[in-house]
């Protein structure tokens, strides 16, 4: 069984603030980390494919690392705009590709 | 390029029916996977396809069947449809490349109902 868990399970914070969350997923045996956002009524859309270890991505305002050895990635908002509000997945393959296993989400909910 | 088209977009379906929801993609991706979507438990993975011919189960594969006979399609079949297999189900398609860093398109979703 993969845990990929992440946290918190949701967020509200005002617009302007930045944050973070967290996803830890299994250490051995690491193939690629994906990060997704899911807008309410949509479809997930990847934000970031990460594979080496102290990989560090960015589109925007939003970044995200990896740190492989100890199982965990970050994804950072800086400066939240209420269009940000949906759901941040991570996702983790172990060895060659194929299986894609997420975790739960983070729900973030940015008001005006 | 229409990405990944899912098909039918909602469906009722009475208890012990069975019915095929329809995948096809059109970026020749080698990987291809069906998710299904509840409150609370995220996106859990159904089976999977590396290519043509091969698949493989996910999390939770008991009463779907899937097969690939085509790069372009990955149809997913209920054999007898319970109640507890009400869902959203998503289909997505990669290529096999993992450092061009493009991750998974996902199709717009089938909502699935069983009375």
């Amino acid at each position: 069984i993969l845990n990929v868990e992440q946290s918190p399970q949701s967020l509200h914070v005002q617009e302007g603030d930045s944050t973070n969350f967290t996803c830890s997923f299994p250490s051995s045996n690491f193939y690629a980390l994906h990060w997704y956002r899911w807008e309410t009524a949509k479809s997930p859309e990847a934000l970031f494919v990460m594979t080496l270890n102290g990989d560090e991505k960015k589109k925007g305002r939003i970044s995200a690392t990896l740190n492989t050895k100890e199982g965990y990635s970050y994804l950072y908002i800086k400066g939240s705009q209420p269009e940000d509000s949906a759901t941040y997945l991570c996702a983790f393959v172990r060895n060659q590709g194929g299986k894609l296993i997420f975790g739960q989400g983070t729900e973030l909910s940015v008001k005006p | 390029n229409a990405g990944v088209t899912q098909t039918p977009k909602f469906q009722v379906l009475k208890t012990g029916q069975s019915m095929t929801l329809q995948c096809a993609q059109d970026m020749n991706h080698e990987y291809m996977s069906w998710y299904r979507q509840d409150p609370g438990m995220g996106l859990r993975l159904i089976h999977y396809s590396v290519g043509a011919g091969i698949t493989d189960q996910g999390e939770v594969p008991n009463g779907y069947n899937v097969s690939r006979s085509t790069t372009e399609d990955f149809p997913l079949r209920l054999l007898s449809a319970a109640p507890s297999q009400t869902s959203v189900y998503f289909c997505a398609s990669s290529e096999k490349i993992r450092d061009r860093g493009l991750g998974y398109t996902f199709g717009s979703g089938t909502r699935l109902t069983v009375v």
